[in-house]
């Protein structure tokens, strides 16, 4: 079946600008997770969404970032007035309703100049 | 928060040889899980440990959850080329309100394969 999708998978967009980062998730899971990995380690936890609402979001690391899941599926990642560190690539995992077993999307690579 | 050493950063083995990595944490974790990642891809699950102590297989490869909690570790055999790429242990601790919950990695270990 088809894994978990993101858009774009390369975004490059001007200090300042604000972007929009896309995720959909495996059909029928409930849990959805966002992730940010920087070059040279691992993906470090953003949020956390279980069906519409966000269960846990504190590893957004300012008020620059927010995310979305209105219908449970699709997820949306936003960034506002992006900074050059914001680059990195972001990624976005679901799993189904138990423990473990999160599942990983190919991730959208972020450069701000 | 909560940190996981991954050793060792990287390793340069021929084909054929065994690969041993490993993953500590000052904490513990309900759920250990194994990931390889791959040049411009997220990263795949490989095998997930849900018991202290238990090990599991999934082909040639091989982990086991550590009895502290604190602790797992991978194992392949016979490696062949297609193995390269970076392997990343994560922990899943357990929120109080549900059984679903962030993940902690580790850095990740390189692994090449000399042919």
């Amino acid at each position: 079946g088809a894994g978990v999708s993101q858009t774009p998978s390369n975004k490059v967009t001007e200090k300042g600008k604000y972007v929009e980062l896309r995720c959909d998730p495996i059909s029928g899971h409930t849990a959805l997770y966002w992730y940010r990995q920087s070059l040279g380690q691992g993906p470090e936890f953003l949020i956390y969404f279980q069906g519409t609402g966000a269960a846990d979001d504190s590893g957004l690391p300012n008020d620059r970032f927010f995310a979305v899941r209105p219908e449970g599926s699709v997820s949306t990642l936003k960034i506002q007035r992006t900074e050059r560190g914001d680059s990195a690539v972001y990624l976005c995992a679901s799993s189904p309703d138990r423990a473990g077993e999160q599942y990983f999307g190919p991730g959208t690579r972020l450069t701000v100049t | 928060g909560q940190q996981l050493n991954q050793s060792p950063q990287s390793m340069f083995i021929q084909e054929g040889e065994d690969v041993s990595m490993n993953c500590t944490s000052s904490s513990i974790f309900n759920t250990w899980l194994w990931y390889k990642q791959e040049p411009g891809e997220g990263p795949v699950l490989l095998i997930a440990l849900y018991k202290a102590g238990e090990l599991t297989s999934n082909g040639r490869l091989t982990a086991q959850f550590g009895i502290t909690r604190k602790d797992s570790f991978l194992n392949i055999s016979a490696s062949i080329p297609s193995d390269v790429g970076i392997y990343f242990c994560a922990g899943q601790g357990r929120n109080s309100g549900g059984s679903n919950y962030k993940l902690t990695f580790g850095k990740g270990t390189l692994l090449t394969v000399n042919p």
